[in-house]
């Protein structure tokens, strides 16, 4: 069963902290994004990645920054966590071609205290 | 840049009625249009699709209608049980053309909620 995985479900971190998401999937992918999800606000794209070492800004970058220095991981960094990026992050990940859907993984739960 | 609109934000239904949500979205040029559903505690799961030369498609209790004109699409979900409650998100992508890299834009969420 093909999968993206993200390395933990639930994280506590404190302000200040640097903090690191990781994520992996088994589809050869060559897309990958990091989303956040905030109630009400829906999913919005912090950043993704079309190909290895190649990254693009989403919506809302501010405060984060990413790695994918191979093919199946992308990883998701918060280089001075604060309290207002805590949330819900989700990975996905896609073929390049057109029309077709992402795979998510499950999703890490971040609290920033 | 593209935008989905949403609606409802939450509803409730009894168990097998119908169920409907709508979105709408702002650019044309979108040609693809997912329709993901999340279960607490995972992350969200594709139901369903349909892409911009197709007005309707089914999946057994779930339907997609697409008008393009008007730029909206619906999800029906007919006959419904306990499991279909969930949150769902629509989604709008443009494919995989020159700077987009098959981006798609999120509406913000139903949660539906099937009352046995």
């Amino acid at each position: 069963d093909v999968k993206v995985t993200q390395s933990s479900r639930y994280l506590v971190k404190r302000t200040g902290e640097k903090v690191f998401l990781e994520c992996v999937q088994d589809m050869d992918h060559e897309n990958m994004f990091w989303y956040r999800q905030d109630p009400g606000l829906g999913l919005r794209l912090i950043y993704f990645s079309y190909d290895v070492k190649m990254k693009e800004k989403g919506d809302i970058p501010e405060g984060y920054s990413v790695s994918r220095e191979k093919k199946e991981r992308f990883s998701l960094i918060l280089e001075s966590a604060s309290t207002n990026q805590t949330s819900m992050y989700l990975c996905a990940s896609s073929t390049r071609g057109s029309g077709y859907g992402y795979t998510f993984g499950s999703g890490t739960r971040l609290t920033v205290v | 840049g593209e935008n989905v609109e949403q609606h409802p934000s939450t509803l409730s239904v009894q168990e097998g009625d119908s169920a409907v949500i709508k979105c709408t979205y702002s650019d044309s040029a979108s040609n693809y249009f997912p329709w993901y559903k999340q279960e607490l505690g995972k992350g969200p799961q594709l139901i369903i699709d349909i892409r911009s030369n197709v007005g309707e498609k089914k999946d057994q209790r779930i339907a997609v209608t697409l008008n393009k004109t008007a730029k909206h699409f619906s999800l029906h979900i007919t006959e419904t049980q306990p499991e279909d409650s969930a949150v769902y998100f629509c989604a709008a992508s443009m494919g995989a053309v020159v700077d987009n890299f098959n981006k798609f834009y999120f509406g913000s969420g139903t949660k539906l909620n099937v009352k046995p």
